[in-house]
C-alpha cells in the first residue's frame, strides 16, 4: 500500500522558518516528480512546488518563490520543503504528493502549518 | 490560466445525477484536466485525468468529458459517500491551477 507521511508542521511566528518532511512507504519516490500542495483553512487547493526525479528541475508558485525550497533525498525516499520568511497567508495544511508525470496521484494526509504571533 | 467551477454548491439527493462544470480562461493543452474529490477531513483523491480517463479504482458512475476550455464531471447516481468537494485542475502548466471547487451537499 502506498503511504506518504508528512511531518514538521506546527506553530511558527511570522518571519520564521519551518522544514517539512515527507516519507514514503510502499512507493518508490525516485520514480517520478513530487509536489507540495497546500490548503488554507476552509479554502481550496493550491499547488506550491514540484521537483523532478533527480532534483534537476524545480518549479514554484509565484507567492513562495525566493522563500520556499523543495528538495528530495532519493536514498532516503524522502521529500522536503524548507519554508523561510513565513507569512500569515502561508497558514495551511501542506500535502506531500506523488506524481505520475505532473498528475497528482498519491496524496499524504497533510501537516498543518500555522503562522501566527 | 484561471479555472472557474460551477455551481459553487450543488444540493442533491442520493440516486440523483450530478453535473459539475469547469471552465478555463485559456485552452487546456493536451486536455490535461484532472478532477479530484475531497471528503471532509481527508486528503484529495484523483478521480479523472486527461479530461475523461478514470483513475485506478474509481467507480464507473464517475465520468469526465470536454475539451479546450469547457469540461464536465458527471456522477450518474449519487451514493452517500459522493457528497464532498470536487476540484478541477490544469496539471499541464506551471503554476498548476485548481478551480475553487464545487460542494455536492445533501438536499
Amino acid at each position: 500500500e502506498v503511504q506518504l507521511v508528512e511531518s514538521g508542521g506546527g506553530l511558527v511566528q511570522p518571519g520564521g522558518s519551518l522544514r517539512l518532511s515527507c516519507g514514503a512507504s510502499g512507493f518508490t519516490l525516485t520514480n517520478d516528480w513530487m509536489s507540495w500542495v497546500r490548503q488554507a483553512p476552509g479554502k481550496g487547493l493550491e499547488w506550491v512546488a514540484n521537483i523532478k526525479q533527480d532534483g534537476s528541475d524545480k518549479y514554484y508558485v509565484d507567492s513562495v518563490k525566493g522563500r520556499f525550497t523543495i528538495s528530495r533525498d532519493n536514498a532516503k525516499n524522502s521529500l522536503y520543503l524548507q519554508m523561510n520568511s513565513l507569512r500569515a497567508e502561508d497558514t495551511a495544511v501542506y500535502y506531500c504528493v506523488g506524481d505520475q508525470g505532473w498528475l497528482h496521484v498519491n496524496w499524504g494526509q497533510g501537516t498543518l502549518v500555522t503562522v501566527s504571533s | 490560466v484561471v479555472l472557474t467551477q460551477s455551481p459553487v454548491t450543488l444540493s442533491l439527493s442520493p440516486g440523483e445525477r450530478a453535473t459539475l462544470s469547469c471552465r478555463a480562461s485559456q485552452s487546456v493543452g493536451n486536455n490535461y484536466l484532472a478532477w479530484y474529490q475531497q471528503r471532509p477531513g481527508q486528503a484529495p483523491r484523483l478521480l479523472i485525468y486527461d479530461a475523461s480517463t478514470r483513475a485506478t479504482a474509481i467507480p464507473d458512475r464517475f465520468s469526465g468529458s470536454g475539451s479546450g476550455t469547457d469540461f464536465t464531471l458527471t456522477i450518474s447516481r449519487l451514493e452517500p459517500e459522493d457528497f464532498a468537494m470536487y476540484y478541477c485542475q490544469d496539471y499541464g502548466i506551471i503554476p498548476k491551477p485548481f478551480g475553487q471547487g464545487t460542494r455536492v451537499e445533501f438536499k
